[in-house]
């Protein structure tokens, strides 16, 4: 089945200490997300990529970065991760952008910082 | 600024019927969407509206009103399985996602 796939499901990290989370799409879908959500709050948009054109949102901390390497991949990357950075962390692809433009999540990762 | 609004939180009883609203002011507008969220789970697509009117895909429904920015999510003979929380959307002139903190529904027996 075609899918949005999130490695990994849970990932505990340091105060401090880099980490890296990565999804795959088998949709081929021409644009992926990264959302930020924290317990009983909206979903926050962090990075979109519409195919290789890489799309900052204006508050997201210098502290996160994105790669998308190839259509199917894209990694976030946290430098310094804070105890404010623990969220669930959602990657989602559409075909394109537009109207009518339904997101496919991945089933997230879950982001505990110790 | 970009604002939608949705309860915090609703109670409904197994069977029966709950309406979720929806207001929203955003800039611009290109369609509401509804997405389902179990619990540690990510968001599910439910519906998508554009023009005013109601959308209706069994269960669940959708209304619309452009000139009030309102929108409500229905839910008709509500199961157990319905407890989730419910995220309003809409995407705005840029075409991005702005999205609702959430509407947790508890079913009761």
């Amino acid at each position: 089945d075609a899918m949005v796939i999130q490695n990994p499901r849970y990932q505990v990290t340091q105060f401090g200490k880099p980490v890296t989370l990565s999804c795959s799409q088998t949709l081929n879908h021409n644009v992926m997300y990264w959302y930020q959500q924290k317990s009983s709050q909206a979903p926050k948009l962090l990075f979109h990529y519409y195919d290789k054109d890489f799309n900052n949102e204006a508050d997201t901390p210098d502290n996160f970065q994105s790669r998308r390497p190839n259509t199917s991949f894209c990694f976030l990357d946290i430098r310094s991760p804070g105890l404010g950075d623990a969220a669930m962390y959602l990657c989602a692809t559409s075909q394109r952008q537009g109207d009518y433009n339904e997101q496919f999540f991945g089933p997230g990762t879950r982001l505990t910082v110790l | 600024g970009q604002n939608i609004d949705q309860p915090t939180e609703m109670t409904a009883t197994e069977g029966a019927i709950v309406q979720i609203n929806c207001t929203y002011q955003t800039s611009g507008f290109n369609g509401l969407f509804w997405y389902q969220q179990h619990a540690g789970e990510a968001p599910t697509f439910l519906s998508y509206n554009v023009l005013d009117g109601l959308e209706e895909k069994g269960r669940f429904s959708s209304f619309l009103s452009r000139s009030k920015g309102y929108s409500y999510l229905l839910l008709k003979e509500l199961q157990m399985k319905d407890s989730a929380s419910y995220l309003c959307a809409v995407m705005d002139s840029n075409y991005q996602l702005i999205w609702g903190a959430g509407t947790k529904l508890i079913i009761k027996p």
